[in-house]
C-alpha cells in the first residue's frame, strides 16, 4: 500500500535557526510529491513538489525539499526560519496507480520561537 | 479572484438535518476533490471527480453524495447529519492531464458543526 509518514507531531525551532520537517514515502513506481502548508482557519497551500529531475526542490517563500530515493525521504528545508512560518506542514504522495489519489501524512506542526 | 471558493464558511445545525456544501474553481481545472479533515487535522480523501466523472469514492457512508454538475463545480450533500460528521470539509481541484502539474488548490473549507 501506497503511504506517506510525517515522524514528528510538533517540530520547534528558535527564529533565524535552519528548519527541517521529515517525510518518508512508499509508493511503487517513481513518486510524485507534495508539501503543503495550512495557516490556522485557511485551506492547503502548496509549497513545492517533485516530480523528476533534480532532487532539490526550491518552492515558495523559501522552502526547498530534497528527495532522496535511497532513503525514500522527501524532507522539507529552510536555511532560516521566521516566525511567520509556523503553520501546519503536510507531506504528500500522488498514487501512482492512475487514480488521481493523493495520500497525506498526518501533518508536522512547526513552532519558530522568536 | 478566488480560484477555489466553497459556500457557506461554517455550517452549525442539528443531527438529522440534511445540508449541502457548494464548491466552485475558476483555474479552468478538470479534477476536484473532497477532503474531510477531523479535529486532529488528519486529512482524509473522500471523493474525486474527473471531468464530471466520479473516480475516488473512498469508504464514506453513503449519507454522503457528492454531485459535479460541471467541470468547475462539486457540490457535496449529505444526509441525516450525525455528530461525528462534525469537521472541516475542504474542496480542491488540480489539472491533471499532462502539462506536469498536478498539484492541488485548497478552497478556504466549511467548517461543519453537528449538534
Amino acid at each position: 500500500a501506497q503511504s506517506v509518514a510525517q515522524p514528528e507531531d510538533q517540530v520547534n525551532v528558535a527564529e533565524g535557526n535552519p528548519l527541517t520537517v521529515k517525510c518518508t514515502y512508499s509508493v511503487s513506481g517513481n513518486p510524485y510529491l507534495f508539501w503543503y502548508v495550512q495557516y490556522p482557519n485557511r485551506g492547503l497551500q502548496f509549497l513545492l513538489k517533485y516530480i523528476t529531475g533534480d532532487n532539490l526542490v526550491k518552492g515558495s517563500y523559501g522552502f526547498e525539499a530534497e528527495f532522496n530515493k535511497s532513503q525514500t525521504s522527501f524532507h522539507l528545508k529552510k536555511p532560516s526560519a521566521l516566525v511567520s512560518d509556523s503553520a501546519l506542514y503536510f507531506c504528500a504522495v500522488r498514487d501512482t496507480s492512475g487514480t488521481y489519489k493523493y495520500i497525506f501524512g498526518t501533518g508536522t506542526r512547526l513552532k519558530v520561537l522568536a | 479572484d478566488t480560484a477555489v471558493s466553497q459556500t457557506p464558511k461554517y455550517l452549525v445545525t442539528q443531527m438529522g438535518n440534511d445540508k449541502s456544501i457548494k464548491c466552485e474553481q475558476n483555474l479552468g481545472h478538470d479534477t476536484m476533490y473532497w477532503y474531510k479533515q477531523d479535529s486532529k487535522k488528519f486529512l482524509k480523501i473522500m471523493f474525486s471527480y474527473n471531468n464530471k466523472e466520479l473516480i475516488i469514492n473512498e469508504t464514506v457512508p453513503n449519507r454522503f453524495s457528492p454531485k459535479s454538475p460541471d467541470k468547475a463545480h462539486l457540490n457535496l450533500h449529505i444526509n441525516s447529519l450525525e455528530l461525528g460528521d462534525s469537521a472541516v470539509y475542504f474542496c480542491a481541484s488540480s489539472q491533471e492531464l499532462s502539462s506536469g502539474r498536478n498539484e492541488q488548490f485548497f478552497g478556504p473549507g466549511t467548517r461543519l458543526t453537528v449538534l
